[in-house]
């Protein structure tokens, strides 16, 4: 089973609005988590990074919240761009006893039009 | 951007080739890896390397091999590639190979889509 699962699977959105995507995940012990961006045929890239003492982190027009006790975070997009269209993928490191270790969700397919 | 590259970006073969997919890196980073990817689905790590001469299987099993005779070169083969192959292949590196640091950020080359036939 998935320690990382996120929700809507898919969204499509008009450009300007805003949106919410949700992660929530069972990876314990948590060590961080951490939003990537994947455009279509591309590679996943870093947006934020968050540990278990942060609850928010702003990357532009990207905010991203965190809640260690109930083990969900949100990445929030204000203003939306066509090219904000892209899977937005969720990424949980664990504190292992030796090094960490990535658990990945499936992404949210997310969709702006004009 | 990452300088991290693949090559080729897009490979269509017959059943029972052998195929080499290219992964390099200009960061200097000793920690590299190849993620599989299906359309809709969660990136599965099939194959790690630490360094020179350092290569690991992932926590998918996977037919193909790596090498890694020089820091900047991680290339993955299939000796005899099947439809079952088919799949998106990601390239990673990173600077100290332990995700659970907030430093140790892994960068993602462009992918191979590899369609066999």
């Amino acid at each position: 089973k998935n320690q990382v699962e996120q929700s809507p699977q898919s969204l499509i959105i008009l450009e300007g609005k805003n949106c919410t995507l949700q992660c929530n995940y069972t990876v314990s012990p948590f060590s961080n988590l951490r939003w990537y961006k994947q455009d279509t045929g591309r590679g996943p890239v870093s947006l934020t990074i968050m540990t278990f003492s942060e609850n928010t982190k702003s990357n532009g027009r990207y905010t991203a919240t965190l809640d260690a006790d109930t083990k969900q975070s949100s990445l929030h997009i204000t203003a939306s761009q066509l090219s904000d269209s892209a899977s937005y993928i969720c990424v949980v490191s664990d504190r292992g006893s030796t090094l960490g270790r990535l658990y990945f969700g499936r992404g949210t397919q997310l969709t702006v039009w004009p | 951007e990452a300088d991290i590259y693949q090559t080729p970006r897009y490979l269509v073969i017959g059943t029972g080739k052998k195929i080499t997919l290219e992964c390099s890196q200009t960061m200097g980073h000793d920690k590299m890896y190849w993620y599989q990817q299906d359309p809709g689905m969660e990136l599965h790590l099939i194959h790690y390397s630490y360094g020179v001469n350092s290569t690991e299987k992932g926590d998918l099993s996977s037919e193909s091999t790596v090498s890694r005779i020089r820091t900047e070169h991680f290339p993955l083969t299939l000796e005899s590639a099947r439809p079952s192959h088919t799949s998106q292949y990601l390239c990673a590196s990173s600077k100290a190979g332990d995700p659970s640091l907030v430093t140790d950020t892994q960068y993602f080359g462009p992918g191979t889509r590899l369609t066999v036939l």
